[in-house]
């Protein structure tokens, strides 16, 4: 399945943060979202074959890389009260148009 | 860009009942569509999935959703609920792309809450 570290996070304002993921075996896409609370995931972009391959209403201090072992990152600089949330990450297969991604336990993030 | 709404923010159900929730979208072109459910603690978990064909698609533990193109629906039924499926069920839609994925748009989820 899909894994994330870590579980939680707490930052101070300002500070930059770095999320993991490791994709299910043999998925070459990897989605990030952002959860507030009581609301949808919210995508924020998407990593296909290492490269960025779309990205939502997002800054740019909102960054990504997926590398070829199955794993990703998302980076957040400069951070903001409002990033506290919980991001989950996605994986899936694209060799279609009948791609279904498959979520992660998610990481909660708090800004203080 | 395509959007979600569910309409139901909030169900509380007794054991037994029967229950729908409602979902429907904004994209005049092909959508794939999906429900996602989310239990206490867990996390979010695929129930069901439409692509095409048969409109009426049946998930995991019991569910079932009906797409309904000329209303752009895609309604999640189960005829009788347990306790344990008191969790967030969140509809959601992509846009299908050949050969690369799509960001999913999901609505902002249903909490059910199932009375013994």
């Amino acid at each position: 399945g899909v894994t994330q570290s870590p579980t939680h996070l707490i930052k101070t304002r300002g500070q930059q943060v770095t999320l993991r993921c490791s994709s299910q075996s043999g998925h070459n896409t990897v989605s990030w979202y952002q959860q507030a609370l009581g609301q949808g995931p919210q995508f924020i972009f998407q990593y296909y074959r290492e490269e960025e391959n779309g990205r939502g209403n997002f800054p740019p201090r909102f960054s990504g890389l997926q590398f070829p072992n199955d794993s990703s990152e998302l980076n957040v600089n400069a951070l903001e009260l409002d990033d506290s949330a919980l991001y989950l990450c996605a994986s899936s297969w694209s060799g279609g148009n009948t791609d279904t991604q498959y979520f992660g336990p998610g990481t909660r993030l708090t800004v203080l | 860009a395509q959007s979600v709404s569910q309409h139901n923010h909030h169900v509380i159900l007794s054991e037994a009942a029967s229950l729908e929730l409602g979902c429907n979208y904004s994209y005049g072109g092909t959508v794939n569509l999906f429900w996602y459910v989310q239990y206490p603690g867990q996390h979010l978990q695929l129930l069901l999935k439409y692509f095409s064909g048969d409109p009426l698609v049946k998930g995991i533990k019991g569910f079932e959703a009906e797409f309904i193109k000329s209303k752009f629906s895609f309604n999640l039924r189960k005829p009788s609920v347990q306790w344990s499926d008191t969790a967030e069920y969140f509809c959601a839609v992509n846009v299908p792309q050949t050969g690369t994925a799509s960001k999913l748009t999901f609505g902002t989820g249903t909490r059910l809450q199932v009375m013994l």
